[in-house]
């Protein structure tokens, strides 16, 4: 089973701030590599695929990159309703997911 | 736009099956760009993807699970169903039916969620 890590657990950032989660596989998983929002009592929102592919409507301040074992979600200037649970998810061998990073306000 | 909607029993006995339907609407099930799965997501365990399948028939399974979990489809209902034998108090999560896109042998992460359902296993 291919192990996604991510780091950190909790991010804490004042709004209009950057936020760079990070994701590491225990295998290469080429780019098949996802991110996730998630927001209390909702369920996950994909929001990057292909592991820096925005999905439409995505505002460009979310930027994925990475390949192989090691990637980065970049927030650029984090926004109120930014601030929520990050999952990683790699699709190249099954699927399976990071244990997630929250970011909150600082 | 597509709508998927989980249902039921929010409580299952150890050592019963688990068994959940996926109602799909503003889409057909046989539509051949997507295919449709099932996540799950515990306090303990976190998000854990069971199964998917794909309109054709083909099938997925999370190896740790395959030897209790089942997905099937009806088409006439436009539903995806779920059954999970044997269940312990670690299948207890929020059991998420879903839809991914599906192409060039590549089941991409899914873009579409249902709310959810939790499902509580204790006798």
């Amino acid at each position: 089973e291919v192990v996604m890590t991510q780091s950190p657990a909790t991010l804490s950032v004042s709004p209009g701030e950057r936020a760079t989660l990070s994701c590491r596989a225990s295998q290469s998983v080429n780019s098949k590599l996802a991110w996730y929002q998630q927001k209390p009592g909702q369920a996950p929102r994909l929001v990057i695929y292909d592991a820096s592919t925005r999905v439409t409507g995505l505002p460009a301040r979310f930027t994925g990159s990475g390949s192989g074992t090691e990637f980065t979600l970049t927030i650029s200037s984090l926004q109120s309703e930014d601030f929520a649970v990050y999952y990683c998810q790699q699709y190249n061998d099954w699927r399976t997911f990071g244990q997630g990073t929250t970011v909150e306000i600082k | 736009q597509v709508r998927l909607q989980e249902s039921g029993p929010g409580l299952v006995k150890p050592s019963e099956t688990l068994s959940l339907t996926c109602s799909v609407s503003g889409d057909s099930i046989t539509n051949s760009d997507f295919y449709w799965g099932w996540i799950r997501q515990s306090p303990g365990k976190g998000l854990e993807w069971i199964a998917s399948i794909y309109y054709s028939g083909t099938t997925n399974y999370n190896p740790s699970l395959k030897s209790r979990v089942t997905i099937s489809v009806d088409t006439s209902k436009n539903q995806f169903f779920l059954k999970e034998s044997s269940v312990t108090a670690a299948d207890t999560a929020i059991y998420y039916c879903t839809r991914g896109h599906y192409g060039g042998k590549t089941y991409y992460p899914p873009g579409e969620w249902g709310q959810g359902i939790l499902v509580t296993v204790s006798s």
